[in-house]
């Protein structure tokens, strides 16, 4: 159980277009998920966090107009990096936790493999 | 806020001994979750073993184990009998069960070689 995928998996697009990124949780109801963002050789940075329904709730400094995150089901949730620039490649992973009891553990994140996001 | 800690960036073992990783964390809340995750060079996050904070025995999965230290506020993490696949970055997590967060603070990470 637990599992978490993300598409694509990789992605190379050009700069000022948008691209969108989804996260699905395969064999459990998402209540919340998770966006990270990660550089080489270095820890995750949490980015954003959603709620199935509501609006994200953004890290301090993460531009909300650039990257847009919706929640619109107990199993997916998109992140859209818009216009697209150099600087946001990057690897690009989710996460997702539940509060239903299902199968899985309650109050632990499980993560997607990510998606590695080059803009050229 | 809190704080979590990984002081080895690197750490190499022989396979089949054991291999220590330590974390320390920060915080003034007394009812937490402890977690190690462990990313392979796949990159995938993946859960190793998670501690709730208010249980005083030490959290085990097959050949990986913790050393749960509340008052020291540590959560170092054993792996015995390394195998290769264990090469791997591994991040120590803190969660909060107080206020509603779900947040994850994670550790720098360290990096595990493991030597044939």
């Amino acid at each position: 159980g637990a599992v978490v995928s993300q598409h694509p998996s990789r992605v190379i697009c050009k700069s000022g277009t948008s691209v969108k990124i989804e996260c699905r949780s395969l064999d459990f109801q998402a209540t919340t998920m998770f966006w990270y963002r990660q550089f080489p050789k270095q820890s995750l940075m949490l980015m954003a966090t959603s709620n199935e329904g509501s609006k994200a709730t953004y890290e301090q400094g993460v531009e909300k107009d650039k990257f847009l995150i919706n929640h619109a089901s107990l199993t997916l949730s998109t992140l859209t990096v818009t216009s697209a620039h150099p600087e946001d490649s990057s690897f690009y992973i989710c996460s997702a936790t539940t509060k239903k009891g299902q199968k899985v553990s309650t109050d632990t994140q499980y993560f997607g493999p990510g998606t590695r996001l080059t803009v050229l | 806020a809190q704080t979590v800690t990984q002081s080895q960036p690197e750490m190499s073992v022989q396979e089949a001994e054991t291999v220590t990783l330590s974390c320390t964390y920060d915080t003034s809340e007394s009812d937490y979750y402890l977690f190690w995750y462990k990313q392979p060079p796949s990159r995938q996050m993946i859960l190793v073993i998670r501690q709730e904070a208010y249980k005083q025995q030490n959290a085990t999965e097959n050949r990986f184990s913790v050393n749960f230290q509340k008052a020291a506020k540590s959560f170092s993490l054993k792996i015995s009998d390394s195998q290769l696949g264990d090469a791997a970055m591994y991040f120590c997590a803190y969660r909060s069960r107080q206020g509603g967060s779900e947040k994850l603070v994670f550790g720098k990470g360290t990096k595990l070689t493991v030597n044939p």
